[in-house]
Formats: structure tokens, C-alpha cells, sequence
């Protein structure tokens, strides 16, 4: 069945280095693709998305291509800050159980040092 | 920029007694959504909800729970009987369509004690 696979953390950087987050999914067709963001002690905030093939999501540097070739949506920043410091999910729209719904990946933990 | 509003944002309640989350979703949004975390592990999908009835729901999702649209604005989760494994944070999400990105709200932290 559809499923979505996130590289698990945490993950620890220093200021300005550079980030990726690894997902990969199993689908039949081609779902759309989100990142969500969770600050500690928040909720999730859509970071970036990407409905078709070979589209890029961006937003606060962050940056994401849809590849239907390997079926990814890895996550990147180029310089990252100690403000980024948060988890990610991964989540495609897959279907499951008979309809769509976005499915979360296990989230991985960022933590970027000064 | 339009939110979706979850209330209330921290409730305990004793083992047994029955609990309601309330979520004002997006005025013009169809579809509505509740998930949960529980802590330190994945968001998981409870329920779907479209024109006035549940669209799928998951195993999690047994028959503790119910959810409702009583007025047109508010998106109710109940859970009649709690169990201490139930305390997890509780998601609202609203979605102009089903293929679309979901907005979520900050969350209820539920805590059965």
C-alpha cells in the first residue's frame, strides 16, 4: 500500500551548514507532496508543497523537488539558523484505507547550534 | 491570514470521563480533519469528515469517538470514555478540497490522568 518513509534524526548542525531530509514514498499515482514544520511547543505549519512532477516548493529558504523517478521529496536548506530548530514531516497525500489523506512521516528532529 | 482555531489548548481529564475538542475550522473550507500525536511519535490520521458526514476513519478511531459539525462553524472531536492512552496531542485540520494542502490548528493537548 501507499506508504512514506522519512529519514529518522535527530539531527544536529551547526549555524549555517547545510540540511537535507531525506523522504521517499509509495504510491500508485502521483501524489502531492508537503513539508510541514513543527516548533517546540507549536503546532504544524505547511512549510512548502508540490502537486506535480519535477515541481519545487521553497519558502524561508527551505526547498524541495518532486522526483517521480525515485519517488522523493527531500528536504533542503543551504544555510540553516539556530531559528530553524524544529521537526520535520514529511507528507504525502496517499491513499490509504480507501481514500486520500495526508500521511505523516515519523518527523525528524532538527537542532541547529549557534 | 485565516486560521484554523482549536479549543482548549490544555485539558486533563480523569480516566473514564468524556471529553470534547472544539475546532473552528476555515469559513470556506469543505473537508475537515482530526489527527493526533502522541508524545515523541508520529501524527496520525483519526478521521475525515465532508458534507456532514464521516468520510473514513481509522482503526484508532473506534466507537469512543465521534465527531460532529453541530452549527456550521464548529468541528467537534468527542471521546466518550478516556483511557490513559489517549493523551496525545489532538489535531484540527480544515482543506478547501481533498486534494489539497490541510491547515492545522496548534493542537489540544489532551492529558488523562
Amino acid at each position: 500500500g501507499d506508504s512514506v518513509t522519512q529519514m529518522e534524526g535527530p539531527v544536529t548542525l551547526s549555524e549555517e551548514a547545510f540540511l537535507t531530509i531525506n523522504c521517499t514514498y509509495t504510491a500508485t499515482g502521483y501524489p502531492s507532496l508537503f513539508w510541514y514544520v513543527q516548533y517546540p511547543g507549536e503546532g504544524l505549519q505547511l512549510l512548502l508543497k508540490a502537486t506535480k512532477a519535477d515541481d519545487k516548493g521553497s519558502n524561508k529558504g527551505f526547498e524541495a523537488t518532486y522526483r517521480k523517478e525515485t519517488t522523493s521529496f527531500h528536504l533542503e536548506k543551504g544555510s540553516v539558523q539556530v531559528s530553524d530548530s524544529a521537526v520535520y514531516f514529511c507528507a504525502p497525500l496517499l491513499t490509504q484505507g480507501g481514500s486520500e489523506k495526508l500521511v505523516f512521516g515519523k518527523g525528524t528532529k532538527l537542532t541547529v547550534n549557534p | 491570514e485565516p486560521e484554523v482555531t482549536q479549543t482548549p489548548s490544555h485539558q486533563v481529564t480523569q480516566m473514564g470521563q468524556e471529553v470534547i475538542l472544539r475546532c473552528v475550522p476555515i469559513s470556506n473550507h469543505l473537508y475537515f480533519y482530526w489527527y493526533r500525536q502522541i508524545l515523541g511519535q508520529k501524527v496520525e490520521f483519526l478521521v475525515s469528515f465532508y458534507n456532514n458526514e464521516i468520510s473514513e476513519k481509522s482503526e484508532i478511531f473506534d466507537d469512543q469517538f465521534s465527531v460532529e459539525r453541530p452549527d456550521g462553524s464548529n468541528f467537534t472531536l468527542k471521546i466518550r470514555s478516556t483511557k490513559l492512552e489517549d493523551s496525545a496531542m489532538y489535531f484540527c485540520a480544515s482543506s478547501v478540497r481533498d486534494n489539497y494542502g490541510y491547515t492545522f490548528g496548534s493542537g489540544t493537548r489532551l492529558t488523562v490522568v
